[in-house]
């Protein structure tokens, strides 16, 4: 079966500080890969996905970059955080046939002081 | 672009009463997918929905695209305590490997 992991659980940053959350799963190959970003009592807010190795499409302009090295592999990084990058990190993955149901990982909550 | 309007934002009901969360698009729907989450936690899958009057159950929870495809509404019967969390809907953006999701709904169940 597929598992998706997601590292660290919780982190506490100060501002200007650098990033780096990782995503790996397991179980499948080739899979379409998500970051989403969840504030406080909002909906998800797509941050990246990628559909393969170095290939990277970004959703919204921001302090942040994704990275995907290997196959099961994603990484979300920022050279300098904001304040308003506090808030909880999801991955997730999804095949690259139809029906393009998501799983997700366990989370991130990011605070930024 | 694609929108999701789920209402109500947050419920609370009584533990044994039934509710209905709505989710409504501003455009066709091609697929529609309904998630939970507790808090905290990530976004556990229910169901998918792809065809105009479709209509799927698990446990105690129903879910229903309408004829048009641009409604669906997740009803859940006898609620219970662990039913309470965040319910989310999220829709296909058509030619797209992607998702689009709505704010989602709050739901607490009192004892």
């Amino acid at each position: 079966s597929q598992t998706i992991h997601q590292w660290p659980a919780t982190l506490v940053q100060p501002v200007g500080s650098p990033l780096s959350l990782e995503c790996t799963v397991e179980g499948t190959s080739n899979p379409n890969l998500y970051w989403y970003r969840q504030a406080a009592g909002r909906g998800l807010q797509l941050l990246f996905y990628s559909v393969g190795i170095g290939q990277i499409s970004s959703e919204v302009p921001q302090n942040l970059s994704a990275s995907r090295p290997q196959d099961r592999q994603f990484i979300l990084s920022s050279k300098k955080l904001l304040l308003s990058d506090s808030g909880f990190y999801l991955c997730a993955w999804s095949a690259k046939v139809p029906p393009y149901e998501q799983y997700f990982g366990p989370g991130t909550r990011l605070t930024v002081t | 672009s694609q929108e999701l309007e789920q209402s109500p934002q947050s419920l609370i009901v009584q533990e044994g009463k039934n509710l209905t969360i709505n989710c409504t698009s501003s455009k066709t729907l091609y697929g529609l997918y309904w998630y939970k989450q507790k808090y905290g936690e990530g976004l556990i899958f229910l169901m998918m929905l792809q065809k105009g009057g479709e209509e799927k159950s698990h446990e105690k929870i129903t879910a229903k695209l309408d004829e048009k495809k641009q409604q669906s509404s997740l009803h859940i019967t006898a609620s219970q305590p662990s039913h309470a969390g965040i319910y989310l809907c999220g829709a296909e953006i058509q030619g797209a490997q992607k998702l689009v999701f709505g704010q989602g709904t709050r739901l607490t169940i009192n004892p």
